[in-house]
């Protein structure tokens, strides 16, 4: 499966330390995402990631990739209680002209003020 | 600045009814998806879109039809509810420029259960 593995499963962390989350993917991909859902609603894009990139950076986030090891991270710094959410990685692969986009099981992150 | 719009918020059905979801997107994105999300599970495609009058078969379609008549509009059908069926639905979209960035927009979700 192309699907994405998410670790930690859920991560308590206090407000103002950084959480780091982890994907593990299983074949190559073209792409890998992040996405935050808050409790009740529906999924937000975070950030992309293409498979020829190391790392980058949009305000407090920072996703690395890792090809070689089929990785990726997803690092929110200075937490906040707002953070609160649970976290997707999803992964992209192009088949023909279309696009393929699956989604991992999801990491709970609960940032305690 | 609506983006994507399901409705109902939320429903309850019995054994056996019948329902259709609907999904409205504002942005002129060619491609729709429904996905179910379950417990554990994380999202499960259901079905596709990959523009008006065109659908496709994702991961777990069974007891599910779609419909894309118009490009702004992804209907989804249950002939039949069972209680299996009992999720969360979610429909996105996206606009799936250039180098297929399969940037996907979501809507805020459909509760069913199915007693």
């Amino acid at each position: 499966s192309q699907q994405g593995e998410e670790d930690p499963q859920a991560l308590s962390i206090q407000e103002g330390e950084n959480a780091t989350m982890n994907c593990s993917y299983k074949t190559s991909i073209n792409n890998l995402q992040w996405y935050r859902q808050n409790s009740g609603r529906g999924l937000v894009h975070l950030i992309l990631i293409r498979s020829n990139e190391r790392e980058k950076h949009s305000g407090r986030l920072r996703v690395t990739l890792d090809t070689s090891k089929k990785s990726s991270s997803l690092l929110i710094t200075a937490s906040r209680a707002a953070d609160t959410a649970s976290y997707f990685c999803a992964t992209e692969y192009y088949t023909g002209a279309n696009s393929k986009l699956t989604f991992g099981k999801g990491i709970t992150l609960s940032v305690r003020p | 600045n609506a983006g994507v719009t399901q409705t109902p918020k939320f429903r309850v059905l019995k054994t056996g009814q019948s329902m259709t979801l609907l999904c409205a997107q504002d942005m002129n994105h060619e491609y729709m998806y429904w996905y179910r999300q379950d417990p554990g599970m994380g999202l499960r495609l259901i079905h596709y879109s990959v523009g008006e009058g065109t659908t496709a078969k994702g991961e777990v379609p069974d007891g599910y039809n779609v419909s894309r008549l118009k490009k702004q509009n992804f209907l989804l059908g249950l002939e039949s509810a069972a209680p299996s069926q009992t999720s969360v639905y979610f429909c996105a979209s996206s606009i799936l420029a250039g180098l297929a960035k399969n940037i996907q927009y979501f809507g805020a979700g459909t509760r069913l259960s199915v007693l």
